[in-house]
């Protein structure tokens, strides 16, 4: 069975600073990792995901992941924090087709401090 | 991309009573998949509809407290039975693309009073 683990269920940084949020995988296949955001009262937004091509993956407003295999890891990063990345971020993992149920991590909100 | 319409968007509903969500896909999809998202929590999957084929449900969640229909290629319907305020939650539906990428319906917030 597949999961995800979010470590820290909220994050808190000041605007300009580094944003990192972690996320581990249990996949007994090669995975497809995802990362949605969720704005408040508001549904959800795929920010990028991994698909066995390049490791690092960009994605919309300036986040970022690496998928590094030896630690099963897909942690997502920015280098300079905005007011308006405040938000819950969710860690997803797939079997990798469009068969594959999603299976969503625990979640982390990430509060911006001006 | 795969545009979905979910309805209703919300409902208050008393105990012991049911109720039906519909979700429409502007596009044929083979599975469809239902998940609940209790209040500040993440989304956990309930269930994936087949077309044609029972729907399989995770741990959990049975299918006489969430029958699931799905007669065509576009439409699904979950319904919530015999409802407790514990079933108040955000009900989503969801279809994965091609390009693996998966969009969801904005939700229907159900409260049960």
């Amino acid at each position: 069975a597949q999961s995800v683990t979010q470590l820290g269920s909220h994050v808190s940084v000041s605007e300009g600073a580094l944003v990192l949020l972690r996320c581990n995988y249990s996949s007994s296949v090669p995975p497809y990792l995802f990362w949605y955001v969720q704005y408040p009262n508001q549904g959800l937004q795929l920010l990028l995901k991994y698909t066995s091509a390049a490791t690092l993956v960009k994605g919309i407003n300036g986040f970022e992941a690496e998928f590094k295999k030896s630690e099963t890891s897909f942690h997502l990063t920015k280098p300079s924090a905005h007011m308006s990345d405040a938000a819950e971020y969710f860690c997803a993992v797939s079997e990798g087709s469009s068969a594959s149920k999603i299976i969503f991590g625990s979640g982390t909100r990430l509060s911006i401090r001006p | 991309s795969a545009v979905i319409s979910q309805k209703p968007s919300r409902d208050i509903c008393q105990r012991g009573t049911s109720l039906t969500i519909q979700c429409q896909v502007d596009s044929q999809v083979t599975m469809m998949f239902w998940y609940r998202q209790q209040p500040g929590q993440s989304l956990t999957l309930i269930a994936t509809a087949n077309q044609g084929s029972e729907a399989t449900y995770e741990s959990g969640f049975v299918i006489d407290k969430f029958p699931i229909s799905r007669p065509n290629l576009t439409f699904s319907t979950l319904t919530v039975s015999n409802m407790s305020p514990e079933d108040s939650s955000i009900y989503l539906c969801s279809v994965v693309t091609g390009m693996l990428e998966a969009f969801f319906g904005q939700g229907t917030r159900l409260t049960v009073v």
